[in-house]
């Protein structure tokens, strides 16, 4: 079946540093390819996506490029802030149906300090 | 708009009782789903409803776990009996048909 893969955390930056959390994923078919985040307290939010080879989603300064060839989802954001501080979790879409179940990795907890 | 609600928020019980946790999904979306996120791990589905009928519910232990949506909207989870291993947050999801969904803040199940 599918799955996700991604690094586990937590990963401890100082503020300004760059950042990757690095996403691999296993899937039939053409899935879609998410990042969400959760900050603590709160509910899950879609951050970005990507629907189809190559695609790069973009948020808040966060980037994910969809390659189809490595199976990769990576994280990246040039200089994070201590707000950056979650929980990031990458998920797919099995055959890129909106509207289909998400498969999600297990999160990467991220601490930015000042 | 608003949001998908859920409530309660948090909830403690003993194991073999019984517990229920309710949703409500954001107006004129027919999809809803629940899932169960264990600490530490990522969120798994259990169930996805299309308006009141039943999508998949392949992952839902369907010994002690039940699901319903009546009339397409409000939807609830009951579980009976719990388990140690049932701690975890369950969390509700809606979409609309075709679209990518939102997330409620999720019910915190502690199970002791």
């Amino acid at each position: 079946g599918d799955s996700v893969t991604q690094m586990e955390g937590p990963v401890t930056l100082s503020e300004e540093a760059f950042l990757t959390i690095n996403c691999t994923y296993t899937a039939t078919g053409y899935p879609s390819l998410f990042w969400y985040v959760q900050y603590p307290g709160e509910g899950l939010q879609l951050l970005l996506k990507a629907t189809k080879a190559d695609d790069k989603g973009s948020n808040k300064g966060f980037e994910a490029t969809y390659r189809k060839e490595t199976t990769s989802f990576h994280l990246e954001k040039g200089s994070v802030q201590v707000s950056d501080s979650a929980v990031y979790f990458c998920a797919l879409s099995e055959n890129g149906y909106a509207g289909n179940m998400l498969t999600f990795g297990g999160g990467t907890r991220l601490m930015v300090k000042p | 708009e608003a949001g998908v609600a859920q409530s309660p928020r948090y909830k403690i019980i003993e194991k073999r009782q019984s517990v229920a946790f309710w949703c409500n999904p954001i107006s004129g979306h027919a999809t809803l789903y629940w899932y169960q996120q264990i600490l530490g791990q990522g969120p798994k589905l259990l169930i996805q409803f299309q308006n009141n009928g039943v999508v998949d519910d392949s992952q839902l232990p369907k010994d002690r776990f039940s699901a319903e949506r009546l009339k397409g909207v409000d939807s609830t989870l009951k579980i009976q009996p719990a388990k140690l291993e049932d701690s975890a947050v369950y969390l509700c999801a809606s979409s609309l048909a075709g679209r990518w969904g939102s997330f409620g803040q999720g019910t915190r199940l502690t199970v002791v």
